[in-house]
């Protein structure tokens, strides 16, 4: 079955403390992209990744890294989270630059005390 | 001004009506236009691309005005299972092709 995995689908954590959300997909997509998605604001990107080791900001990437080192991954890692990122998060991925059906995954609900 | 715009409703509407609502974007070099459809706390579903002509899916039909920078979206005879949140999304190609996405109409279909 074609899909978009993560994983935690939900995490409670503290200030500071390092967590890394995973994302895989089975698709073979080129394109894959984090999103967070607060209420009132609509979905809107951190990151996104057009291929293997090439990654580029979104709209919102402050306090996140990202990496591409296989096709099929892409973590989203927040070395020292704030309350400011409890958030719902997304990652998605896309076949390429003129196909844009997005692909989620079932989303990860973080909250940071 | 936001970049894409959507009335956040809710649309309160009964069983079987007709509701129409749309999305205004600002960039006038959008190429690219969609409607997602969005379960309470789950991850969105292509709806259907919104193409230069218009097209047409079943209860659903999709608009585009490129003069006025808006997309709209028509659902007929609706149904309880269409309660749900519709969101527009833009891309743009000055913005590297990146998506730009409305907060969502949310809409409730009351039987």
């Amino acid at each position: 079955e074609a899909q978009v995995t993560q994983n935690p689908r939900y995490l409670i954590t503290v200030t500071g403390k390092k967590l890394t959300v995973t994302c895989s997909q089975n698709m073979n997509h080129e394109y894959m992209s984090w999103y967070r998605q607060d209420p009132g604001l609509g979905l809107r990107q951190i990151y996104y990744s057009m291929n293997v080791e090439v990654t580029d900001k979104g709209d919102v990437p402050e306090g996140y890294k990202v990496s591409r080192k296989e096709k099929r991954n892409f973590p989203l890692i927040l070395e020292s989270p704030s309350p400011n990122q409890t958030s719902l998060y997304f990652c998605a991925s896309h076949p390429d630059r003129v196909n844009y059906e997005q692909y989620f995954g079932p989303g990860t609900r973080l909250t940071v005390t | 001004r936001k970049e894409v715009e959507q009335d956040p409703g809710p649309f309160n509407v009964p069983e079987g009506a007709t509701v129409a609502f749309n999305c205004t974007y600002s960039n006038s070099a959008s190429q690219s236009f969609f409607w997602y459809r969005q379960d309470c706390r789950k991850e969105p579903k292509l709806l259907m691309s919104v193409y230069s002509s218009g097209n047409e899916d079943g209860r659903f039909t999709a608009q585009l005005n490129r003069a006025s920078q808006y997309i709209s979206l028509l659902i007929r005879d609706s149904k309880l299972s269409d309660s749900a949140t519709y969101l527009c999304v833009v891309n743009n190609r000055d913005s590297n092709y990146q998506l730009i996405w409305g907060a969502g109409t949310k809409l409730i279909i009351k039987p």
